[in-house]
């Protein structure tokens, strides 16, 4: 473990379903992401939180709603997800945007 | 702005041959560079990381990396590839003289090891 964590491991969902994805960091890190990473697809920079702003949200769908209460914490909201959908979610952190990134585990979601 | 190319989507090399997976960019500021490896269902692991020191950097796990400005390039070297080198790797670049400016993530490599 590189001091990111992420819960649940694992999540499977319907498409009518509501769930969030954590992300906690114990690095005192200023910046925190989320990634999206599909099979056979490069990483996918979904959103980025600065000192609990954020910064750059790269066009990603309503259904996809990231929330930042302080710096060690970072959330994914999900509802009305597609199949499409369906990947393996990193959450990062890092010093600042420069500096190199600390990935967590990941949650492998599954929509149904 | 930042990109980078990763030559070869897939490389298989033999267990105990040299291992090379090749990372080229562009940047217009000296840039930093990384490497990472992912293996199966986890998160990103740093190897190793180029910020304007030495320019051959030495990481984890016995690889390393030379950073050739005339190249604009960042190749990852391993001696001799062991078989629980399996796994995806990527190739990072940010530019430290912009500030805001994100990491880029090359498409990645898949090293197969074959006995």
């Amino acid at each position: 473990e590189t001091g990111v964590t992420q819960t649940p491991r694992h999540l499977v969902m319907g498409m009518t379903n509501k769930k969030s994805l954590k992300c906690e960091q114990h690095l005192g890190h200023n910046a925190m992401y989320w990634y999206k990473q599909s099979a056979k697809k490069p990483l996918e920079l979904m959103f980025v939180y600065s000192l609990e702003e954020r910064v750059e949200n790269n066009s990603v769908p309503s259904r996809f709603s990231p929330e930042c209460p302080n710096s060690s914490h970072l959330f994914l909201h999900l509802h009305t997800l597609q199949p499409e959908d369906s990947a393996l979610y990193l959450c990062a952190s890092s010093l600042t945007r420069m500096n190199e990134q600390f990935f967590g585990p990941g949650t492998r979601l599954t929509v149904l | 702005a930042q990109s980078v190319t990763q030559l070869g989507s897939h490389v298989s090399v033999s267990e105990g041959a040299l291992v090379l997976l090749r990372c080229n960019y562009s940047s217009s500021v000296p840039p930093y560079l990384f490497w990472y490896v992912q293996y199966p269902n986890q998160g990103l692991q740093l190897l190793l990381k180029y910020t304007s020191a030495a320019t051959l950097v030495k990481g984890i796990n016995g690889f390393e990396a030379e950073f050739k400005k005339s190249e604009t390039s960042f190749h990852l070297t391993k001696p001799s590839a062991h078989m629980s080198d399996a796994a995806e790797y990527f190739c990072a670049v940010s530019e430290p003289d912009n500030y805001g400016q994100n990491f880029v993530f090359g498409p990645g490599t898949r090293l197969s090891v074959l006995p």
